[in-house]
């Protein structure tokens, strides 16, 4: 049974700041990782999408990576701001067709 | 394209009561997710179904619980009756396949009393 895992659960960092989301997950076998950001009280936004044979994605400021073979992935937010304070969630999707969420990092950008 | 769209936004409703969760994917997406968040268990999967067929519903909390998608642009979460511990906000998504992502709607934040 797939499990993701997040770490940390919470972050603060001064404005400015580079940082890094670690994401990991138990069975290698999937399709593709995708991190959302989720506003309070809002829905989920997606923000990056890696499919299994790719290494990486990038989005402005941010970079995402997948090591599928170590079941690992990292969110990269370069010179953080005030604006990025959200929760970022890690989900990944494998053969059956289900997406299985960790349980997100909530971050907060320092000003 | 509006995106997946839900409703009702909020729902207040007394415990016992029937509850109905209406969702519309976006056109062309053959495949359907609906979940629950809460605050403890984080998001979890209650069905998806592909080309309107329920595919898995082994997250489905239990039988109060039920799900349907008579065409391709309409699904809805039943819950009969509801209680306070389904108080919860729950999302759909969309996709049109499993290597392009998922589109999420706002999500609906029931409330039982």
């Amino acid at each position: 049974k797939q499990e993701v895992t997040q770490i940390p659960a919470a972050l603060s960092v001064p404005e400015g700041e580079n940082l890094v989301l670690n994401c990991s997950f138990t069975d290698s076998a999937i399709y593709n990782l995708q991190w959302f950001r989720q506003d309070p009280g809002k829905g989920l936004t997606s923000l990056l999408l890696i499919q299994s044979s790719q290494r990486e994605q990038t989005s402005g400021r941010l970079n995402a990576s997948l090591d599928k073979s170590s079941g690992r992935s990292t969110l990269y937010i370069a010179a953080s701001q005030p604006g990025d304070s959200a929760t970022y969630l890690c989900a990944v999707s494998g053969r059956d067709d289900k997406i299985i969420f960790g349980k997100g990092t909530r971050l907060h950008i320092l000003p | 394209d509006a995106g997946v769209i839900q409703s009702p936004r909020h729902e207040v409703t007394e415990m016992g009561q029937e509850v109905t969760l209406r969702c519309k994917p976006i056109s062309g997406h053959n495949s359907l997710f609906w979940y629950r968040q809460t605050m403890m268990r984080g998001l979890e999967l209650l069905i998806y179904f592909n080309n309107n067929v329920p595919i898995d519903d082994s997250g489905m909390p239990e039988d109060r619980f039920s799900a349907k998608m008579p065409n391709a642009s309409f699904s809805t979460l039943k819950i009969q009756p509801s209680e306070p511990r389904d108080s919860a906000v729950y999302f759909c998504a969309s996709s049109t396949r499993t290597a392009y992502g998922y589109t999420f709607g706002s999500g609906t934040r029931l409330t039982v009393v």
